[in-house]
């Protein structure tokens, strides 16, 4: 069965602190890797990582995909209340013919103190 | 930007009722997914379509069934509602292989 572990589950910073997102999978015929942030609503796409050890960058966040030790992580930096939400990782498959589902971690809850 | 639109925000129906729930995206995308979120499960899914008229199931098919008539727009079918049915449901649609776009979610309480 397709596994994908997300560590911390909740993590609490104050304001101006970098902090490390952890994923972790075990997805057969993996394909690539997607974080997720979702505040009240619809998780809004961040990135979506597919080959080892290239970094992804978007203003103060980045991510990074290890294929080998089956992980990623996405990293901020100067973190900003704004930034409160539960980060979600998801792995998607390559598909036979048609589209295949995303796996999805149980996200990590990131609260940043003013 | 992609746009996925659900048909209702907040939805109240009563137990055994048809509930159908209805998802549009306006970017030609071949794929739509439906998924559920419960807290402490995170988001899980129910049915996808990867053309129309196609459909496959997902992890958690069982009391659902899903139609795809047209290629912009995913309905999902709660046959006989119950209460354990009550959760976030999400839309997403993608082209293949690239990422999913979710909609806003559509809050359902079964009572």
């Amino acid at each position: 069965e397709d596994k994908v572990v997300q560590s911390p589950l909740s993590l609490v910073v104050h304001e101006g602190d970098t902090v490390t997102l952890n994923c972790s999978y075990e997805v057969t015929n993996f394909r690539s890797l997607l974080w997720y942030k979702q505040e009240k609503k619809a998780p809004t796409f961040l990135f979506m990582l597919t080959s080892s050890g290239i970094e992804k960058k978007s203003g103060r966040l980045s991510s990074i995909l290890d294929k080998k030790e089956l992980f990623s992580i996405l990293n901020i930096t100067a973190t900003q209340t704004g930034d409160s939400a539960v980060y979600l990782c998801a792995a998607l498959p390559y598909s036979g013919g048609g589209a295949d589902g995303l796996t999805f971690g149980k996200g990590t809850h990131l609260i940043i103190q003013p | 930007d992609v746009k996925v639109t659900q048909s209702s925000r907040y939805l109240v129906k009563r137990t055994g009722e048809k509930v159908f729930l209805e998802c549009v995206q306006d970017m030609d995308h071949e794929n739509m997914f439906w998924y559920r979120q419960d807290p402490g499960l995170g988001l899980r899914l129910i049915y996808f379509s990867y053309d129309v008229k196609m459909k496959e199931k997902g992890d958690i098919p069982e009391g659902y069934s899903v139609s795809r008539e047209k290629k912009e727009r995913f309905s999902l079918i709660l046959e006989s509602a119950s209460t354990n049915q009550t959760s976030m449901y999400l839309c997403a649609s993608s082209l293949k292989g690239l990422a999913q776009y979710f909609g806003p979610g559509t809050r359902l309480t079964v009572t």
